[in-house]
């Protein structure tokens, strides 16, 4: 099973704060997704990166893969108590069956 | 909503017992995942389905087992329940084949195995 570094694991901040979450493993993946996911509901995708170094911008979120496709990183500038949630990064490789999630980070933004 | 059904939403059942879950994707949506959220092992992919064939097998036990039928819902079905099979199981759908095609996940089942 490859395996998804995801870190920090719990992440609690001020609104107006800058933030990243990092997501890394030693294999290479063909790609690799972000989702957000909120209590009693399924994830939902940010994003998908798919070229090694591969910048990728949503609103104040800003999403890059690593020139080798072995880590991603997702900031969030200026963060606001709507972007609460849990964060979950999931990779795959070429071949099937190798889906891995990351252990999730959870991100809590206080007023 | 992102389209994807899943009943029943809670479930409560005893240690040994089966269970079925259903899945009903997006219409049009060929490809099902199901995956298993817990709080010790995070999110885990188990399975996916295309087009009512298995394509790809994740961390399932082999006391799971799922399928998807020609009007492409899809069950999973857990037997010999154990107490560590309490878990939110969620399935997703995606139109095609491809794991990192958008996959619209459903509200999940909160299953509770006492």
């Amino acid at each position: 099973t490859q395996l998804l570094e995801q870190s920090p694991q719990f992440l609690s901040i001020q609104e107006g704060e800058n933030l990243t979450v990092y997501c890394n493993s030693s294999s290479v993946f063909s790609s690799l997704q972000w989702y957000r996911q909120e209590p009693g509901e399924g994830p939902v995708l940010l994003v998908t990166v798919v070229t090694g170094g591969e910048v990728k911008k949503l609103k104040r979120l800003t999403f890059q893969f690593g020139d080798a496709r072995k880590d991603s990183s997702l900031h969030i500038t200026a963060a606001q108590p709507g972007d609460t949630g849990l964060y979950l990064c999931l990779a795959g490789g070429t071949s099937y069956g190798k889906l891995t999630f990351g252990q999730g980070t959870i991100l809590t933004v206080h007023p | 909503d992102s389209g994807v059904t899943q009943t029943p939403k809670h479930l409560i059942t005893a240690t040994g017992q089966r269970v079925t879950l259903r899945c009903s994707p997006r219409s049009g949506d060929l490809s099902v995942y199901w995956y298993q959220q817990s709080l010790d092992q995070g999110l885990q992919f188990l399975i996916q389905y295309y087009n009512g064939e298995e394509r790809a097998k994740g961390n399932i036990l082999e006391r799971f087992s799922a399928q998807q039928f020609p009007d492409l819902h899809s069950e999973l079905n857990l037997s010999s329940l154990e107490l560590g099979d309490s878990a939110l199981y969620f399935c997703a759908s995606s139109s095609r084949l491809s794991w990192s095609d958008t996959q619209y996940f459903g509200p999940g089942t909160r299953l509770t195995v006492l």
